[in-house]
C-alpha cells in the first residue's frame, strides 16, 4: 500500500490567494482526518470524516477554511483567502475504526507570504 | 472530552541509557492510546498503540509502553537509547466509537536528545 498520499508537498502562495490541499487515504480506511502543526499550537485536529461524512469541524479556525470528501478515496482542504498566519504543516491521516491506529501522510508545508 | 499531558518538552539522555517519556491522559470514555515519533521534516510514524488488550505494549525500534488506568498514564520507555532515537515524540488519545474512528488528541510533544 502506498500509504496516505498528500499533495502538494510544499506550497508557497501570496496572501489572499486560494489554496487547496489534497489527500488520498489508504484504501479501505473509513475515517479521514485533517491536522495542522505549528510550533506555537502543536498538532491541532481541524476536521474529520467517517464514511465520507463530516463528523466534527469544530477545529476549523475560521470560515476561510473548508473541507470536502466527495468519495472514499479523496479529500480536499481549502483556504480562501489565505493569510500569513495560516502558514503551517498540514497533515492528513486515515484510519479504520481507530483500533488499528492512524496512518499519517507526509504533510503539506504551506507558506503564505 | 480528552486531553494529553506530556511532562517535559525536552528530555536528554546519554546513549545507552534508559529512555522514559511521560504521558498522562484524561478521557471520559475508555481510551485508545498511541505514541508517535516525528523525525525532522517528516510525518508522524506510529510507534505503538494500546487498544484494551495487554496493558504492556511493545512497539517498533525497541520501545514499549504500559497502560496504567489507576494513574491515567501511558509512559514510553526504551532500555537503551540509540543516537537514531533523537526525534520528537507525541502521545495521543482517542475515544472509542462504534463506527468510524474518533479524532486523535495529541500532547505537546517531547523532544528527545541523545548525548554521545
Amino acid at each position: 500500500d502506498a500509504g496516505v498520499i498528500q499533495s502538494p508537498r510544499h506550497e508557497v502562495t501570496e496572501m489572499g490567494q486560494e489554496v487547496t490541499l489534497r489527500c488520498k487515504p489508504i484504501s479501505g480506511h473509513n475515517s479521514l482526518f485533517w491536522y495542522r502543526q505549528t510550533m506555537m499550537r502543536g498538532l491541532e485536529l481541524l476536521i474529520y470524516f467517517n464514511n465520507n461524512v463530516p463528523i466534527d469541524d469544530s477545529g476549523m479556525p475560521e470560515d476561510r477554511f473548508s473541507a470536502k470528501m466527495p468519495n472514499a478515496s479523496f479529500s480536499t482542504l481549502k483556504i480562501q483567502p489565505s493569510e500569513p498566519r495560516d502558514s503551517a504543516v498540514y497533515f492528513c491521516a486515515s484510519s479504520l475504526k481507530g483500533v488499528n491506529g492512524y496512518t499519517f501522510g507526509s504533510g503539506t508545508r504551506l507558506t503564505v507570504v | 472530552a480528552q486531553s494529553v499531558t506530556q511532562l517535559g518538552s525536552h528530555v536528554s539522555v546519554s546513549e545507552g541509557a534508559l529512555v522514559l517519556l511521560r504521558c498522562n491522559y484524561s478521557s471520559s470514555v475508555p481510551p485508545y492510546l498511541f505514541w508517535y515519533v516525528q523525525y525532522p521534516n517528516q510525518g508522524l510514524q506510529l510507534l505503538l498503540k494500546y487498544t484494551s488488550a495487554a496493558t504492556l505494549v511493545k512497539g517498533i525500534n525497541g520501545f514499549e509502553a504500559e497502560f496504567k488506568k489507576s494513574e491515567t498514564s501511558f509512559h514510553l520507555t526504551k532500555p537503551s537509547a540509540h543516537m537514531s532515537d533523537a526525534a520528537e515524540y507525541f502521545c495521543a488519545v482517542s475515544g472509542r466509537t462504534g463506527g468510524g474512528a474518533d479524532g486523535l488528541t495529541f500532547g505537546k510533544g517531547t523532544h528527545l536528545i541523545i548525548q554521545p
